[in-house]
């Protein structure tokens, strides 16, 4: 059975205190890789897809990078809005086009 | 709108009632997917359709979940018989066609079975 997990479950973090949110998947065959924000009381919203170890992508002070077993999300001197929960998700090889996705990391930043 | 939009945003129903939950997708989004999330954690896959076709149903937890997309556009999840594990928040999301990675999320229909 596919399984993704992602942890620490929660993280809090100083304003500027960079960290980093690790997502490790077991699947059959990965096909992608997707880091989701979730804010309280609204659906998901993209961050990335990555495809292949090795691969890696920046948006701001965000950076998602991928091996073979699994993701990180690098957070750089966050701040404030950034606090939200990262959700990981896979899409594996002879799967439908379903998202497989882990329980979240919900991130606190403190002013 | 530009996004997608599910109706109703709240939903409370007594145990035994049927109720349906309605998605409205992106214009000329060819994919289509339902998820439930429970409280604090990840969503998990209901279905999946692409235009009309339901593709892939395997996550639908028990043959009182149904879900349609008569036309390739708005699609509607019901739920029959109504029980309190089925409170919920059931996300709805749509992308232009298959392979295209990225989804665009609704702001969920929240089911409150009392």
């Amino acid at each position: 059975e596919d399984q993704v997990t992602q942890s620490p479950e929660a993280l809090r973090l100083q304003e500027g205190e960079s960290s980093s949110l690790n997502c490790s998947y077991t699947v059959s065959g990965l096909r992608g890789l997707f880091w989701y924000r979730q804010d309280p009381g609204k659906g998901p919203e993209f961050l990335f897809t990555l495809y292949s170890a090795g691969e890696e992508k920046e948006k701001e002070r965000l950076k998602a990078t991928l091996t073979k077993k699994e993701s990180f999300l690098h957070i750089t001197a966050p701040k404030p809005e950034d606090s939200a929960t990262y959700l990981c998700a896979v899409t594996t090889q002879g799967g439908s086009e379903k998202l497989v996705f882990g329980k979240g990391t919900k991130l606190t930043v403190n002013p | 709108g530009a996004g997608v939009s599910q109706s109703p945003r709240y939903k409370v129903a007594k145990r035994g009632q049927d109720v349906a939950l309605r998605c409205d997708p992106i214009s000329g989004h060819v994919s289509l997917f339902w998820y439930q999330q429970a409280l604090g954690q990840g969503p998990e896959f209901l279905t999946y359709f692409q235009n009309e076709a339901q593709l892939d149903k395997s996550g639908l937890p028990s043959d009182r979940f149904f879900a349609e997309r008569p036309e390739g556009s708005v699609s509607t999840l019901k739920i029959q018989r109504t029980q309190q594990e089925d409170s919920a928040v059931y996300l709805c999301a749509s992308s232009l066609g298959p392979d295209t990675g990225e989804l665009f999320f609704g702001e969920g229909s929240r089911l409150t079975v009392l």
